[in-house]
């Protein structure tokens, strides 16, 4: 197991609704990124937050916010949900160091319905 | 952007026989590429991984090549068990870029 933990694990909402997202980063993570699985495809990047800011985003339109809490939480926000939102929704954490690319360890993700 | 192909989409294997998973990059400024395995139902676990600076690396029966010229990396596992059964994603990373960008993912089936 990797440390990273999200919920909930299952959520079905309706078009139109809002939904979030939260995930807790493996200690001493300091980076957390999102990403969007449709079903039978690789992750998409959402965005990533690094100390509370956000440091780089997808090609994901503005309805997909998110937060970064002091101890590196995180939120994802989706507002209008679509059909097409359904998906599995992943968070990955990491510790960059030096702008070197580090490791991202993934949580279990939560899985979206949108009816 | 990026763009990473995966090839093949699903491979089966009898136990004990090797399988290979190649995936090609477009970006030459890529310079780190991890491995992941998806089980049912599970978020993606790292497997192995590879920087530009190193050409192979092995971790027991798993091992990935790497072959910048030509901008492609492959993951070898060798022995195979039913329990390496799962889908596995190659993915690239621009330095100094945040996101990982996946290839479409490989359903690895082991017979016994």
């Amino acid at each position: 197991e990797t440390g990273v933990t999200q919920s909930p694990t299952h959520l079905i909402k309706t078009r139109g609704q809002q939904v979030t997202l939260r995930c807790s980063s493996q200690s001493g993570h300091n980076t957390v990124s999102w990403y969007q699985q449709a079903l039978g495809q690789g992750p998409q990047f959402i965005f990533q937050y690094y100390r509370e800011e956000e440091n780089g985003r997808g090609n994901f339109p503005p309805r997909f916010s998110g937060l970064q809490f002091p101890n590196y939480s995180s939120e994802l926000n989706v507002n209008a949900l679509e059909l097409d939102d359904s998906a599995l929704y992943l968070c990955a954490s990491s510790h960059p160091v030096g702008g070197r690319a580090e490791t991202q360890y993934f949580g279990p993700g939560t899985r979206l319905l949108v009816l | 952007g990026e763009n990473v192909e995966q090839h093949p989409s699903t491979l089966s294997v009898q136990e004990g026989d090797s399988a290979v998973i190649k995936c090609t990059y477009s970006d030459s400024a890529s310079n780190y590429f991890p491995w992941y395995k998806q089980e049912l139902g599970k978020g993606p676990q790292l497997i192995i991984d590879i920087r530009s600076n190193v050409g192979e690396k092995k971790d027991q029966r798993i091992a990935v090549t790497l072959n910048k010229t030509a901008k492609h990396f492959s993951l070898h596992i060798t022995e195979t068990q039913p329990e390496d059964s799962a889908v596995y994603f190659c993915a690239a990373q621009i330095q100094g870029a945040q996101k990982l960008v996946f290839g479409q993912g490989t359903r690895l089936t082991i017979n016994p």
